[in-house]
């Protein structure tokens, strides 16, 4: 089974600072790792996610997050923020073997940005 | 292309009453999956369904029952409601064969059980 943990459930920060948020996970298998965004009243939307090959990924709106096996970690980061990235965000894992290929997702991240 | 849709977008039941949500998957995808959102949380996985099959279970109880149609559209059941079943539903589809496939999300079905 695998197991996510957001360790912030929200993130205040001003408008053009840098942001960053946690995810760790637990897995007894390899996972492939992803980081959803739900803004309000919508569904989730993939933002990015992590296969294979370069650790560090990035989404086309300057988000990037970096594997980290040892660390069991895959945090988000952003060098500025707008005021339109308030949103909640959601890391979650799938086993990348095994059959059962259902996400877990952790409890999210509602990231604030004031002006 | 329009994406997943789902419907209806808000309802209020009375508790013991059953609801039935609907989904039609984003074209061309094959499995849909239904995700329970309570507020503030993330959502848990209820079921999936391929080839009009329930492929997979999460840990919900048998008042939780679904469809899938041979045009892959899906219905999600719950009956004898509960006030904790109040909550955002969340219909989700892909194309099978590989776990990095991305999952397209609705915007989901907000139930008020009262």
């Amino acid at each position: 089974a695998q197991s996510v943990t957001q360790l912030d459930s929200q993130v205040p920060v001003f408008e053009e600072a840098p942001v960053e948020l946690r995810c760790n996970y637990s897995s007894s298998v390899s996972v492939y790792l992803f980081w959803y965004v739900q803004y309000p009243n919508q569904g989730l939307q993939l933002l990015l996610k992590y296969l294979s090959g370069s650790t560090l990924v990035e989404s086309i709106n300057g988000f990037e997050a970096e594997f980290n096996k040892s660390q069991t970690s895959f945090h988000l980061r952003k060098p500025s923020v707008h005021i339109s990235d308030t949103a909640e965000y959601f890391c979650a894992v799938t086993p990348a073997s095994g059959g059962s290929y259902i996400p877990t997702f952790g409890r999210g991240t509602s990231l604030i940005v004031h002006p | 292309d329009a994406g997943v849709t789902q419907s209806p977008t808000h309802l209020i039941k009375t508790r013991g009453q059953q609801v039935t949500l609907r989904c039609s998957p984003k074209s061309g995808h094959d499995t849909v999956s239904w995700y329970q959102q309570a507020l503030g949380q993330g959502p848990q996985f209820i079921f999936q369904y391929y080839e009009e099959e329930e492929r997979q279970r999460g840990n919900f109880p048998d008042r939780f029952s679904g469809h899938q149609f041979p045009n892959y559209s899906s219905e999600l059941n719950v009956n004898a409601l509960l006030l904790g079943d109040s909550a955002l539903y969340l219909c989700a589809s892909s194309l099978s064969g590989h776990p990095g496939n991305t999952i397209y999300f609705g915007e989901g079905s907000w139930l008020t059980v009262v």
